[in-house]
């Protein structure tokens, strides 16, 4: 099964919003949970969102995520240099792969 | 605070097999909530889930690799396994091992092992 779609980069400056979209199929974001996670340079990636729009708790509300259809995304209101980094959405995929990665995005504070 | 650790030979020659060992501690791999995976990154490119393995010993392998993947889960030593037969060059990568929760995310990872694969 395929990756899903992200753009390969997105830039803003700090204090504005950058969304970043994720983008697959009804066999796994259109009928699936999605989540988002954060890969800083050098480090493993971390949860930013569960369940399509859920935080876990120490992610700053400033990270949000939403699903419509087969398309998901993530949205950084307020960007800050500290967010600079890597975004990768993950869906459950069907029993043919259960879990699929996104593309990855590579977001730039300006 | 559970934590994941990785290990592993960090070079390994082409057409063997890769092996790699994730410790968990601060809690228990038999829990009934999670499964265990392994995930990777080649140098510069995105993430590639390889396998994940519950508790009880259920796989669930990524098709692409199938073939070549076998995960085991040792509950008395709270460990679970990749061995990733056949290697080659495009094998290299950062090998993670992740905790999956059931209301849908990875949500601990280990800190990854880089593992070369070269002569």
């Amino acid at each position: 099964q395929s990756a899903l779609t992200q753009p390969p980069s997105v830039s803003a400056a700090p204090g504005q919003k950058v969304t970043i979209s994720c983008s697959g199929s009804s066999s796994n974001i259109g009928n699936n949970y999605v989540s988002w996670y954060q890969q800083l340079p050098g480090t493993a990636p971390t949860v930013l969102i569960y369940e399509n729009n859920k935080r876990p708790s120490g992610i700053p509300d400033r990270f949000s995520g939403s699903k419509s259809g087969n398309t998901a995304s993530l949205t950084i209101s307020g960007l800050q240099a500290e967010d600079e980094a890597d975004y990768y959405c993950n869906s459950y995929g069907g029993s043919g792969t259960p879990f699929v990665f996104g593309t990855g995005t590579k977001v730039s504070v300006l | 605070q559970l934590q994941l650790q990785e290990s592993g030979p960090g070079l390994v020659k082409p057409s063997e097999t890769l092996s790699l060992t994730c410790t968990v501690s601060g809690g228990s791999i038999s829990s009934s909530s999670y499964y265990w995976g392994w995930i990777r990154q080649p140098p510069g490119k995105g993430l590639e889930w390889i396998g994940s393995i519950y508790y009880s010993g259920s796989t669930y392998y990524n098709p692409s690799l199938k073939s070549r993947v076998t995960i085991s889960v040792d509950t008395s030593k709270n460990q679970f396994s990749l061995k990733l037969s056949s290697v080659t060059a495009a094998d290299t990568a950062v090998y993670y091992c992740a905790r999956y929760d059931f209301q849908g995310a990875f949500d601990i990872w280990g800190q990854g092992t880089m593992v070369t694969v070269s002569s």
